[in-house]
């Protein structure tokens, strides 16, 4: 079983460029989400999404871009990458329900130079 | 955008020291509270999922509690040793269905 898989685990841009991080998971979960870990700051919510079609804005979503067509593929899209993008990126995922944990992905390390 | 704050920021103890965090949400419209484990180039791993006021969880030397009323719950480590040296983070669901919110973290190191 997978779980929750990230690619690509490490990047590189530079200012300007722009890619897709991927995450897919094959546990049929409905709640996908993207997290950013800034130091200090533990893991900052950037888009979310209760299910296949329906996507929302986290803390931070400037900058980022996500779709949500399948329930297994929530795509993360950063356009015009910055410096202050430069992180390491989480893709997690759950059940609804209420006492349900997050699966977390293994994370993307995205440099912008 | 609700507000999850963790204190202390980081903490360091020796071998055996009995330590405990806290984390505090706001606590209307209270939905879950969800305590993480994370190891420095790792991902973050599930403690504990709580959602009823008074809820006390154990998992081994580790146990949490929580106050859905005055918006806190407490991680409790009994006898740490030096593999709990990680970053404990808590997150909490508010009104918004799927938005789950975390705090910055405490970073706990035990020295042998």
């Amino acid at each position: 079983n997978a779980g929750v898989t990230q690619t690509p685990k490490f990047r590189i841009l530079k200012i300007g460029q722009s890619m897709t991080l991927q995450c897919t998971q094959d546990m049929n979960h409905n709640y996908m989400y993207w997290y950013r870990q800034d130091p200090g700051m533990g893991l900052k919510l950037i888009y979310y999404s209760v299910g296949a079609g329906i996507t929302d804005k986290g803390e931070v979503p400037n900058g980022y871009n996500v779709s949500r067509s399948t329930t297994e593929d929530f795509p993360l899209r950063l356009e015009l990458a910055a410096p202050s993008q430069t992180s390491v990126y989480f893709c997690a995922s759950s059940y609804p329900e209420q006492n349900e944990k997050l699966f977390f992905g293994s994370g993307t390390q995205l440099s912008v130079l | 955008i609700l507000n999850v704050e963790q204190s202390p920021q980081s903490l360091h103890v020796q071998e055996g020291d009995s330590t405990n965090f806290t984390c505090s949400f706001p606590s209307s419209n209270f939905y879950a509270l969800h305590w993480y484990r994370w190891e420095t180039a790792k991902s973050p791993e599930a403690l504990f999922v709580m959602t009823l006021n008074g809820d006390e969880k154990k998992k081994g030397r580790i146990s949490a509690t929580l106050n859905t009323k005055e918006g806190y719950s407490y991680l409790y480590i009994k006898g740490s040793q030096p593999e709990d040296s990680a970053t404990y983070l808590c997150a909490s669901f508010g009104n918004q269905g799927g938005k789950l919110i975390f705090g910055q973290g405490t970073e706990l190191s035990v020295k042998p």
